[in-house]
């Protein structure tokens, strides 16, 4: 089955700085990557998603990249600030969303003031 | 839109007890559902695939016997766990597939339901 890895598992940065997560996954089957951010108690919420027919995608502040040879996406947050604090976890599904998604284990992310 | 309720918040029952935790697809038909444990501090794991109108699939290492899935319409999937056991305390999370929302590959999460067993 399917295997991700994501990291770092926490992630210290001053506010106004940018974020990188990365995560590797296993399966060459896998076509479609979402990214998700937690509050804690809270459910996952979606921030951006990207297909595997498409190498980069942005949404304001957030960006995600593809590399389907090395098998691997990442996530970028530019100019965070103190809302970006939160645990944020990569995913990998193949079927097209159908399947499940298999989560990498998360990453802390701390925006300093 | 693509909004996903669950019912109980969170639960308190006796070991050897059954628990029903449902999951509703508020805006949209969901044909399928998923349903996830998360443990503290950890990851989000996949337990099951639940479409409606069938039986689920479970993924291994899931007893489905312990873990009942039905879905039985296009809006709610119910999951209980029988015979809880305080190893079964476990946040429980659901999620939906809008197939014909803006991009059919999203799953929507529900706010899950946060299970105690004494």
């Amino acid at each position: 089955g399917e295997n991700v890895e994501q990291h770092p598992s926490t992630l210290s940065v001053q506010e106004g700085d940018s974020a990188v997560i990365k995560c590797t996954y296993s399966d060459s089957a896998s076509n479609y990557f979402p990214w998700y951010k937690q509050e804690l108690g809270k459910r996952p919420q979606l921030i951006i998603d990207i297909r595997s027919n498409v190498g980069e995608k942005k949404d304001q502040r957030i960006a995600v990249t593809l590399n389907k040879t090395a098998k691997h996406f990442s996530l970028h947050i530019t100019e965070t600030q103190p809302e970006d604090s939160a645990v944020y976890f990569c995913a990998a599904s193949s079927g097209g969303g159908a399947d499940g998604l298999t989560f990498g284990k998360g990453t802390h992310l701390i925006i300093q003031p | 839109g693509a909004v996903v309720s669950q019912h109980p918040s969170r639960v308190i029952c006796k070991s050897g007890t059954s628990v029903k935790i449902e999951c509703r697809s508020l805006d949209f038909q969901a044909t399928t559902m998923f349903w996830y444990r998360q443990f503290p501090k950890q990851s989000l794991m996949l337990m099951a695939t639940s479409n409606e109108g069938s039986k689920a699939t479970y993924e291994q290492g899931v007893e489905k016997d312990k873990f009942l899935i039905n879905h039985a319409s296009l809006t709610l999937s119910t999951l209980t766990v029988t015979s809880a056991h305080p190893e079964d305390s476990s946040f429980y999370i659901c999620s939906a597939r809008d197939p014909w929302g803006t991009t059919g590959e999203t799953q929507y999460f529900g706010p899950g339901t946060r299970l105690l067993v004494l």
